[in-house]
């Protein structure tokens, strides 16, 4: 299967724990998306990597939050000090540039991973 | 700032008919792209069609078409032939640059 894959695909934590979660997109695709998404509600977007560089984090992402790409393949997504208004879907998607076999800029969604902070 | 509008929270439609879905955007950007997802009940978001605002024609796949009307900014989904696998939640999609915005979603049944 070559489609975007995440891990774990739920996590129950514990208000003030530390979660992380991984991203693993289309082995040819270099951008990279992290959104959260809550119940009956579209995806917001968090933050977007080109390869390893981060190029844009959304006001959503406060400082509790820290994303990485270490070297331009999968992603992670740490939560530190988790607070019970962070339970949401955590998803993830990856897209080629544009001008690729792919398909210019679609995003190709993973099954996320559902995250809830009791 | 780009705003995504899909004004139908829920939608039904019986088995075999066609159903559409609104959506409608707003921006002051020129070139953009819009999307359709799908997400079924506990299942992961799949693209079911694009639009390229360049594109005067309209975007068809298979049984999903839409109808682009830039001038309106206005993107709607029509489904044929609805099947029971149509049911989901659809989201409307709006991108430019690497900033996409979805819409709250329509939630969609097929009824047998």
């Amino acid at each position: 299967d070559t489609g975007v894959s995440q891990d774990p695909r739920h996590k129950i934590t514990k208000r003030g724990q530390n979660v992380t979660f991984r991203c693993d997109p289309i082995s040819e695709h270099n951008r990279l998306y992290w959104y959260r998404q809550t119940l009956g509600q579209g995806p917001e977007f968090l933050t977007y990597f080109q390869n390893e560089a981060q190029l844009e984090k959304s006001r959503l992402l406060s400082d509790r939050f820290s994303a990485e790409r270490p070297k331009g393949s999968f992603s992670t997504l740490e939560i530190q000090r988790t607070e019970q208004g962070d339970s949401a879907m955590y998803l993830c998607a990856s897209s080629a540039l544009a001008g690729g076999s792919l398909g210019a800029d679609t995003q190709y969604f993973g099954p996320g991973t559902r995250l809830t902070v009791l | 700032a780009q705003t995504v509008t899909q004004s139908q929270p829920e939608m039904s439609v019986q088995e075999a008919e066609t159903v559409t879905l609104s959506c409608t955007y707003d921006t002051s950007e020129s070139n953009y792209y819009l999307f359709w997802y799908k997400q079924p009940p506990s299942r992961q978001m799949i693209l079911v069609i694009r639009q390229e605002a360049y594109k005067q024609q309209n975007a068809t796949e298979n049984r999903f078409s839409v109808n682009f009307q830039k001038a309106a900014k206005s993107f709607s989904l029509k489904i044929s032939d609805s099947q029971l696998g149509d049911t989901a939640m659809y989201f409307c999609a709006f991108m430019t640059g690497n900033d996409m915005r979805f819409g709250a979603g329509t939630r969609l049944t097929v009824k047998p």
